[in-house]
Parts: structure tokens; C-alpha cells; sequence
């Protein structure tokens, strides 16, 4: 079993949807969760960084972490076509790499 | 704001001949890391360096090596190259004693093909 857990998708959605992306994880010595937005042939972006447990709002993002769970999510209100990208989780315990989940690949169609 | 930057951005060689890849972190970031993403694949940690030093291993094949300078570029040096090796090749670095610790920002990648 993988460290991190993520469905590759895809998932497709009309523009406009709320989407929800989520990952599970196995190491309960993670600490750090980010999420990347990753378009063809590009480097990851950071789109949002959680320390521990709680929920983070950025914009039509929000990130949640459940630590007891061992579950997080990113969702993405009134997405856009622009949204349409591969979203990778991202974890690490301190002073270690992350490791990322496969990634979802997303399609918003206008 | 200043991003990573990676250099060359497009490489091809040979098998058996050597690369060099380079990476100029964020201004007054400390740490970079280095990360290989296979088609399809998410990216796997090779290796990080924090103020000039190794701080952590990971996949990183015996042929690979690297190093940070004292201006805290870094560069990943491939010798005896493989056709597996070909792949996009990430650089992202951090502030060790930031507010938001191990917050990794990625460069736009090299991307090797090795004919």
C-alpha cells in the first residue's frame, strides 16, 4: 500500500461545479499537507498549504486535513475551464520530502 | 515575485553520455530539493540539500550526484545515462525557518531525453 492514496480520475464536470479532490494516507507522522495544481509538461504550482488539522480558505479553494481521519481534501467552488489541470496531494513529516499522491486529473467543460 | 528557475529546460543525450542539470532557488530560500516525475507518474524525491549540505536521500540512483553551492544554486549531475532515465527533472526549494515549514515551491522542470 502506498503511502498516500490519491483517484487518479478522471473527473469531469460542467463549469461552474463545485469540485471536491481527496487523499487518504497511511503515515501518521505527517504533519505538512499541500496541494499542487499541475498543467501538461509543467512544474506543480502550490495552491494551498495546511499545517496539522483544520480547514484553510483561499480564493474558490478550500483545504481541509483530518488528521484522525487520515483524510484530506481540497474542494474548488464555481470552477472554471481554467481549473482543468492534474491535482496532486502532497505530505511530509518534518525535515523529510513530500510524498504526493498520483494526482486527479480534472476537465471543467464550459 | 522571483520563482525557481531551472536550466536547461529541454535536454537530449545520448545513452552513456553525461548531464548536468541546474537550479537557482527563491531568493533567500535555504533548502532545495530535487525531484524526478516519469510520464504519468507523480514526482519521486531524489535528494535536498539545507545551507550547502545533504539533508536527506531518497531515490536517487549510485550514478546521480549533487551538491548546493555557496550562492545556494544547486546542481544534479547524471553520468552513464539510461533510457529510463528520461523525464522531467524538478527543483523546488523552501525556507527552513519560515513561517510555513517545508512549504516547496517547484521550477518549471527539465525535461531529459535520453535516446
Amino acid at each position: 500500500q502506498k503511502e498516500v492514496e490519491q483517484d487518479p480520475g478522471p473527473l469531469s464536470v460542467p463549469e461552474g461545479a463545485i469540485v471536491s479532490l481527496n487523499c487518504t494516507y497511511s503515515n501518521s507522522a505527517f504533519q505538512y499537507f499541500m496541494w499542487y495544481r499541475q498543467y501538461s509538461r509543467k512544474g506543480p504550482e502550490l495552491l494551498m498549504y495546511t499545517y496539522s488539522s483544520g480547514n484553510k480558505e483561499d480564493g474558490r479553494f478550500t483545504a481541509q486535513v483530518d488528521k484522525s481521519s487520515k483524510y484530506i481534501s481540497l474542494f474548488i467552488r464555481d470552477s472554471q475551464p481554467s481549473d482543468s489541470a492534474t491535482y496532486l496531494c502532497a505530505m511530509s513529516a518534518r525535515r523529510t520530502a513530500l510524498i504526493f499522491g498520483k494526482g486527479t486529473t480534472l476537465s471543467v467543460s464550459s | 515575485a522571483a520563482g525557481v528557475i531551472q536550466s536547461p529546460r529541454h535536454l537530449i543525450k545520448e545513452k552513456r553520455e553525461t548531464a548536468t542539470l541546474k537550479c537557482y532557488p527563491i531568493p533567500r530560500h535555504d533548502t532545495v530539493y530535487w525531484y524526478q516525475q516519469g510520464p504519468g507518474q507523480d514526482p519521486q524525491f531524489l535528494i535536498s540539500f539545507y545551507e550547502k549540505m545533504q539533508s536527506d536521500k531518497g531515490s536517487i540512483p549510485d550514478r546521480f550526484s549533487a551538491q548546493q553551492f555557496s550562492d545556494y544554486h544547486s546542481e544534479l549531475n547524471m553520468s552513464s545515462l539510461e533510457l529510463g532515465d528520461s523525464a522531467l527533472y524538478f527543483c523546488a526549494s523552501s525556507l527552513e525557518g519560515g513561517l510555513s515549514y517545508n512549504e516547496q515551491f517547484f521550477g518549471p522542470g527539465t525535461r531529459l531525453t535520453v535516446l
